[in-house]
């Protein structure tokens, strides 16, 4: 079974700027992988954030961009707020099933 | 606005049956893809399955052997059963909307006892 792979953790200071990946143990992530990004703050469901590779749902900050970086999926935050502070997961296609990432704990500080 | 809510047995019994069912409100449970993801505590997202088009199913290979997916359309719900539980398969369990997972439930925490 396929294995995506992120960062455990990362720290950025307010108004920092933060990219995090998401690799996967078949090759280079694509677009037809279909990567989404989604948010998880401490006793919280996840809340999606970024949907096949780069688009933003309704409620998404535009501080928050998705693409593909050197053969990963990337997930940007631009001018980071205090509030940006929680676990982040990607999750990408594999065939009919899906894979989340391990999870990256961001720390703003 | 579309809402999701798990309900079930928050304690299930190792070897039994799981069973939960995610009731949805706000919209037609007859279109999307619909799915069912856990998380152990203080884990990360593990995604078990979904079923689409009023019953096509696809499942974790992990998890396959154990899982069925069911939707009742006449109810506005689909259910998930995961059999030969384990004190592992105690997590907090989510369903969630779509092929882009929009919309989630609050999650309802099962445990498995020995």
């Amino acid at each position: 079974q396929t294995v995506v792979t992120q960062e455990p953790s990362l720290t950025v200071s307010p108004g920092g700027t933060v990219t995090l990946t998401c690799a996967s143990s078949t090759g280079a992530v694509t677009s037809g992988h279909y990567p989404n990004w989604f948010q998880q703050k401490p006793g919280q469901p996840p809340r999606a954030l970024i949907y096949y590779t780069n688009n933003r749902h309704s409620w998404t900050p535009a501080r928050f961009s998705g693409s593909l970086l050197g053969g990963k999926a990337a997930l940007t935050l631009s001018g980071v707020q205090p509030e940006d502070e929680a676990e982040y997961y990607c999750l990408l296609y594999d065939g009919g099933a899906r894979v989340f990432g391990g999870g990256t704990k961001l720390t703003v500080l | 606005q579309v809402q999701l809510q798990e309900s079930g047995p928050g304690l299930v019994k190792a070897s039994e049956t799981l069973s939960l069912t995610c009731t949805v409100s706000g919209g037609s449970i007859s279109s999307y893809y619909w799915s069912w993801i856990r998380q152990s505590p203080g884990k990360g997202l593990e995604w078990i399955g979904h079923t689409y088009n009023s019953g096509s199913t696809n499942y974790n290979p992990s998890l396959k052997s154990r899982v069925t997916i069911s939707v009742d359309t006449s109810k506005n719900q689909f259910s998930l059963k995961l059999n030969s539980v384990t004190a592992a398969d105690t997590a907090v369990y989510y369903c969630a909307r779509g092929a882009v997972f929009d919309f989630w439930g609050q999650g309802t925490l099962v445990t498995v006892s020995s």
